[in-house]
């Protein structure tokens, strides 16, 4: 398997336009997360979702942000509007269900908001 | 609420020699499992060694062992014989459930 693939790479965007950051699961992973990534917070759980379904989005900063999950292997997750504070790397991982399984990451998406 | 606690910011070891990234856990839960996993300047996460909150012998997986003492809630990770790839951010996870909780992170760095 290719592992978990997110795209793209490396975005870097005007403040005040949408965004969006692409993640396709490890094939037969049930769960899927959004990790942002910045010095200041470290590694926080945005939104996770089990077989397609959000369990808990209760780490989404504010409404600007958004996560889908329309299918088992591509799940998205949109900025609009984007603000310079959003610049952070997103990491997307899967993971199956059972316990004793670690949590599978993407290379994650470097996003700068100017 | 569940908590990951890494309380050394920054680490030095000399080549060769062993090093103990500490890490403490809060919860009330009677299942659940730990992870370390390694952040290499290409920002990739890498995991490296898992404990079970039931299982009795420590996890080793090569150079990397969990000292993992229930009773205290801590899961130390040990790099025997660094080497200078190990230079890196080392995270220490939880799992509570089914989101996994990770610590602010040890930077470690290896002196040839």
């Amino acid at each position: 398997d290719a592992g978990v693939i997110q795209s793209p790479r490396h975005e870097v965007t005007e403040m005040g336009q949408e965004v969006t950051l692409r993640c396709k699961p490890i094939s037969g992973h049930d769960y899927l997360f959004w990790y942002r990534q910045t010095m200041m917070r470290g590694l926080e759980l945005l939104i996770y979702f089990n077989n397609n379904v959000p369990i808990d989005d209760s780490g989404m900063p504010e409404d600007r942000f958004s996560a889908k999950m329309p299918n088992a292997s591509f799940s998205t997750l949109k900025i609009q509007p984007s603000e310079p504070r959003d610049s952070a790397v997103y990491f997307c991982a899967s993971t199956p269900t059972g316990g004793g399984k670690e949590a599978f990451f993407g290379q994650g998406t470097r996003l700068t908001v100017v | 609420a569940q908590k990951i606690t890494q309380t050394q910011p920054g680490m030095f070891v000399q080549e060769k020699e062993a090093v103990t990234l500490d890490c403490t856990y809060d919860t009330s839960d009677q299942s659940y499992g730990l992870f370390w996993y390694k952040q290499p300047s290409s920002g990739e996460m890498i995991f490296l060694i898992y404990q079970g909150s039931y299982d009795e012998q420590n996890a080793t997986e090569g150079r990397y062992s969990l000292n993992f003492q229930k009773a205290r809630k801590s899961a130390n990770l040990v790099i025997s014989a660094s080497q200078l790839g190990d230079s890196a951010m080392y995270f220490c996870a939880m799992r509570d459930g089914d989101k996994y909780i990770f610590g602010t992170g040890t930077r470690l760095k290896v002196l040839a």
